[in-house]
């Protein structure tokens, strides 16, 4: 197995910009989860699916941010528009039905907005 | 949201020294993770703790479920160069990880 697999795993982009990030899950799994990471805040829970339907976005900084999960094998996170204070890694997980051994992090995003 | 706290927030030690780390909560938990993440990676789960007092092992590594479920512990025994990275513990709630701040342990050889 591929494992999770998020892309781009570097993006720069000027403030103001549109930034898509991808991830694809490992396959069979049925939750996702899309997590951001900087040194002041850790890690943090953005948004999180069950079956392709978003259960708790209470995560997402504002409407600025945006995840949708269009099938089972494919999540989007985008930011429009960016924000220098963006900047950070996005990590995407996927996770099946039970268990914790199986919740499965991608090699991030690594966001940097100038 | 949940506060979880780890303690040392880093540590330098020698090739072959046990190492001890620990993560509190105000929050009672009902399952305990531990991860670690090398530079450029996502978290990697070590170990998962899901009652009270339990004590796991995974090779070098033994964490404990702390008993009043606020906290956890996580040793590691005979430290080696590749143990190097930031170690996270989760506390679990749900379908909700909250993840604590983080160790970052440099193994000098």
């Amino acid at each position: 197995d591929a494992g999770v697999i998020q892309s781009p795993r570097h993006e720069v982009t000027e403030m103001g910009q549109e930034v898509t990030l991808r991830c694809k899950p490992i396959s069979g799994h049925n939750s996702l989860f899309w997590y951001r990471q900087t040194m002041m805040r850790g890690l943090e829970l953005l948004i999180y699916f069950n079956n392709n339907v978003p259960i708790d976005d209470s995560g997402m900084p504002e409407d600025r941010f945006s995840a949708k999960m269009p099938n089972a094998s494919f999540s989007t996170l985008k930011i429009q528009p960016s924000e220098p204070r963006d900047s950070a890694v996005y990590f995407c997980a996927s996770s099946p039905t039970t268990g914790f051994y199986g919740y499965t992090f991608g090699s991030g995003t690594r966001l940097t907005v100038v | 949201g949940q506060q979880l706290n780890q303690s040392p927030q880093s540590m330098f030690i020698q090739e072959g020294e046990d190492v001890s780390m620990n993560c509190t909560s105000s929050s009672i938990f009902n399952t305990w993770l531990w991860y670690k993440q090398e530079p450029g990676e996502g978290p990697v789960l070590l170990i998962a703790l899901y009652k009270a007092g339990e004590l796991t092992s995974n090779g070098r590594l033994t964490a404990q479920f702390g008993i009043t479920r606020k906290d956890s512990f996580l040793n590691i025994s005979a430290s080696i160069p590749s143990d190097v990275g930031i170690y996270f513990c989760a506390g679990v709630t749900g379908n909700q990880f909250y993840f604590g701040t983080g160790t970052s342990l440099t193994v000098i050889p």
